[in-house]
């Protein structure tokens, strides 16, 4: 069974531009979350995907913005980058993202972006 | 609110000895806690998770962690520590309002020493 992907594994973008991510969850998996990792700040969680619906959202600007589509794929952009936003993006799939149904989340290997 | 707090951002220990990782976590429910372990340019990959049940959880790796509601706590353990365990390792913690929003401690950077 294939694990998460995540797509591209390294990435450089200059201020100012915008940057998409991709994530692949694994088959079967419908919710999606995506968090941010930096030395300063820690992993900190962005928002989640289920069923092409944002259902959750953590405390970002709204230049962090995703989507998911029909087959669970989901896309993280961000836009107007800042040096800050340099960080190792990871997202997580689980089957439904709800205690009680599934308690595990799978993890990437992320997406390392540096704005320069 | 949730949190979790880990004790020392930094732990060294000799190969062959008990490794020790401290998590303390704050729920005004029970929580679901997690013990993750990242290497290198790695995403994370979970050690072990306790959710209801014996509080004695049992991970991959030899690792394992008790959950003890009177004192807040999930310590990590190993009996004997290995040079491949050497990686940052999170506590985290997510609660009945939503598994998919994992909160993280701030991590702890194992070294094992030859």
């Amino acid at each position: 069974k294939a694990g998460v992907t995540q797509t591209p594994r390294y990435l450089i973008k200059t201020r100012g531009q915008q940057v998409t991510l991709s994530c692949s969850p694994i088959s079967g998996h419908r919710s999606v979350s995506w968090y941010q990792q930096t030395p300063g700040q820690g992993l900190q969680f962005l928002f989640e995907y289920f069923s092409e619906t944002q259902r959750n959202k953590g405390n970002f600007p709204g230049r962090f913005s995703g989507r998911q589509f029909s087959n669970s794929r989901s896309e993280m952009n961000v836009s107007t980058l800042e040096l800050g936003d340099s960080a190792l993006y990871l997202c997580a799939s689980s089957l439904e993202g709800r205690t009680g149904v599934d308690t595990e989340a799978f993890f990437g290997q992320g997406t390392r972006l540096t704005v320069v | 609110a949730q949190s979790v707090t880990q004790l020392g951002s930094h732990v060294s220990v000799s190969e062959g000895a008990l490794v020790l990782l401290r998590c303390n976590y704050s729920s005004s429910v029970p929580p679901y806690l997690f013990w993750y372990v990242q290497y290198p340019n790695q995403g994370l990959q979970l050690l072990l998770k306790y959710t209801t049940g014996a509080t004695l959880v049992k991970g991959i790796n030899g690792f394992e962690a008790e959950f003890k509601k009177s004192e807040t706590s999930f310590h990590l353990t190993k009996p004997s520590a290995h040079m491949s365990d050497a990686a940052e390792y999170f506590c985290a913690v997510s609660g009945y309002s939503s598994a998919s929003k994992i909160i993280f401690g701030s991590g702890t950077r194992l070294s094992i020493r030859p």
